[in-house]
Order: C-alpha cells, then sequence, then structure tokens
C-alpha cells in the first residue's frame, strides 16, 4: 500500500513554464511535507516544506499549496529554468517517524 | 564535515560476500536514517536510529540486513550474504531529532555481481 501517490511520474515543460507536481496521501495522521530535488548521482535535497497549519508556503520560486481537506499538496515551480531539470519526490511523516517518499516525477526544463 | 558523508561512494562485490557501508552524520544531529532508493523509485525506509538505539527496524527486508550506531554517531550498515537483488543507491539522513528536516548524503552505489 502506497502512503503517498505522486504524480506525474515524468513533465517537460519550457523554460519559463510553471511544471506542477503533485501528491496524495491517505494517513491524517501525517503532519509534515517536504519536497525534495535529486539530481543524478547525489542524494535528495531538501527544497521546501510545509506543515498542515497553513495553505500555501513560498520559498524564492518554489511554491508548495496544501489542500488538507482533499489530502492533497503540490509543487509548483515559477519561471522553471533548465537548471531545475532533476527529480522530484514528495514525502510525509508525522511525530518521529520516518519520512515516506513518493515514487518520484522526473522534470525536463527546455529551453 | 558540513553535511551527511557516506562512504565509499560505489561498492561492487560479488553475490554472497558482506558488506559494510558507513555514513557520518551531521554534528550534533541525534537521528540517523537508512534508505534504499531502485534505479527510477523513491526511497524506501530501512532503519531510524535516536542516539545509539534502533527506534525502528521495520523497513529492514530481511535479517541479512543490520544497522549500529554505537556512539550515537556514525553508523553502519551491515549486509550478509549479499543477492543481486541488493543492487541499489542506500542512502543515509540525519536531523537535529525525529520528525525534523532531514538531510541526505550522496549515497553510497553498491552493486552485486
Amino acid at each position: 500500500q502506497q502512503q503517498v501517490k505522486q504524480s506525474p511520474q515524468s513533465l517537460i515543460v519550457q523554460k519559463g513554464g510553471i511544471p506542477i507536481i503533485n501528491c496524495a496521501y491517505e494517513n491524517t495522521a501525517f503532519d509534515y511535507f517536504p519536497w525534495y530535488q535529486q539530481f543524478p548521482g547525489k542524494g535528495p535535497a531538501l527544497l521546501i516544506a510545509i506543515r498542515p497549519d497553513v495553505s500555501e508556503k513560498k520559498e524564492g520560486r518554489f511554491t508548495i499549496s496544501f489542500n488538507k481537506s482533499a489530502k492533497q499538496f503540490s509543487l509548483h515551480i515559477m519561471d522553471s529554468q533548465p537548471g531545475d531539470s532533476a527529480t522530484y519526490f514528495c514525502a510525509a511523516s508525522w511525530g518521529n517517524t520516518p519520512l515516506v517518499f513518493g515514487k518520484g516525477t522526473r522534470l525536463s526544463v527546455i529551453a | 564535515g558540513a553535511g551527511v558523508s557516506q562512504t565509499p561512494s560505489n561498492k561492487v562485490t560479488e553475490k554472497g560476500k558482506y558488506v559494510e557501508l558507513r555514513c557520518d552524520p551531521i554534528s550534533g544531529h541525534t537521528a540517523l536514517y537508512w534508505y534504499r532508493q531502485s534505479l527510477g523509485q523513491g526511497p524506501e525506509f530501512l532503519i531510524y536510529f535516536q542516539g545509539t538505539g534502533a527506534a525502528d527496524d521495520s523497513g529492514l527486508p530481511n535479517d541479512r540486513f543490520f544497522a549500529v550506531r554505537p556512539e550515537g554517531s556514525v553508523s553502519t550498515l551491515k549486509i550478509q550474504r549479499t543477492e543481486r537483488g541488493d543492487s541499489a543507491v542506500y542512502l543515509c539522513a540525519s536531523s537535529f531529532r525525529g520528525g525534523t528536516e532531514a538531510f541526505f548524503g550522496q549515497g553510497t552505489r553498491l552493486t552485486v555481481v
């Protein structure tokens, strides 16, 4: 049973576009929702995270939107650049439990 | 060091051999996690340490896998009688305490031939 479902599996956007990656979860106990960025041959790097007491969080060009009633959250990348081409993972956890990850979205930003 | 350090970066071993993978967490981080990542998949949880003790080892796939963290800092993941299916990238992460931001190392790519 996959606890965090991520879509799409892959995404291609033009430079300057706004890719949107979505995640859905089932466990209502989850209270921490981070997004990680991973380049080939590297470990995942924490990008941005949100807790359920807010519906949106922005850090630079990255925005998380959170819908508690729908049990969904999404990542938006404003003014995307070729350097943003990477695999993005959503994750979730609650309390001290380890993160549970989605299967990832491979993003390609083409010039 | 400033980040999580994992050694070796790459390890090739023969089927049936024993391997040890090392993780050096960020200084002061009490929580340490091991994950396994197969090609095209997200990281899958293996084991979580809080200090020296394993707080959750429910992700270890079988008794060939074992991990230790004797002094509450460096951790070693040990795999006995390796199988080709164990080939993956093994990731280590640490956080100040459980439930806070987790930072990953670059991983160890294990190939069992």
